[in-house]
């Protein structure tokens, strides 16, 4: 089993809609996990953390469910500038491994 | 606002070439890292360093050697270039985990050098 896995897409999706990504890892200990977002040709940026409680940023909730071992991203009200990668990412121990990522299109 | 900054954009290097990628950040973390980035894989975490001649094997160090002389910056040498080596490499900065260490806060990205090796 991969350490961090991901539906890689392409999500195609019309402005205002709602669309979900979940994202599994491996490992039970892991105890940080966020979310980064990839634009085109750009480096990963922190979109947000993700807390055992769940929390929410305006259009965006995290999720995590630790029993299942997976990590959602919710995305409401989809604008097109959401278009883009978004990578989930797992502490494991001293470092972060990334997930390959999920492409998001919103279209018009 | 954290800057960190990589010295090449694109780079073409020949089979069998010393490659360095330089990498600097201006917020004074302990914590750097470099990671290659290729379709389908995602960020592959190659080495990283916690501290001033410090340095850590990721998941994929094979190829690569790191050198940390100073705070601010960390570098990438691929001793001898092979065109497997060729993607995109991206260097990161984080400031230190709660546990002293432990890499549990955001990390901040260069741009990113996009390496081909012919």
């Amino acid at each position: 089993r991969k350490e961090v896995e991901q539906d890689p897409g392409p999500f195609n999706v019309p402005e205002g809609a709602t669309v979900a990504f979940n994202c599994t890892y491996s490992n039970s200990a892991s105890q940080s996990f966020f979310w980064y977002r990839q634009d085109c040709r750009k480096e990963p940026k922190l979109l947000m953390s993700v807390y055992s409680s769940g929390n929410e940023d305006g259009r965006f909730t995290a999720q995590l469910n630790r029993a299942s071992q997976y990590i959602s991203l919710l995305i409401r009200d989809s604008k097109l500038s959401d278009s883009a990668t978004y990578l989930c990412v797992v502490e494991y121990g001293n470092k972060l491994v990334f997930g390959a990522g999920t492409i998001l299109r919103v279209k018009s | 606002d954290v800057k960190v900054t990589q010295s090449s954009r694109y780079l073409v290097k020949r089979t069998g070439e010393k490659v360095f990628l330089e990498c600097v950040q201006d917020m004074d973390h302990e914590n750097m890292f470099w990671y290659r980035q290729d379709p389908g894989l995602g960020l592959r975490l190659i080495y990283f360093s916690y501290d001033v001649k410090m340095k850590e094997k990721g998941d994929i160090p094979e190829g690569y050697s790191v050198s940390r002389e100073k705070k601010e910056r960390f570098s990438l040498i691929l001793e001898s270039a092979s065109t497997n080596q060729t993607s995109m490499y991206l260097c990161a900065s984080s400031l230190p985990g709660l546990a002293g260490g432990l890499i549990t806060y955001e990390q901040y990205f260069g741009p990113g050098t996009r390496l081909t090796v012919t």
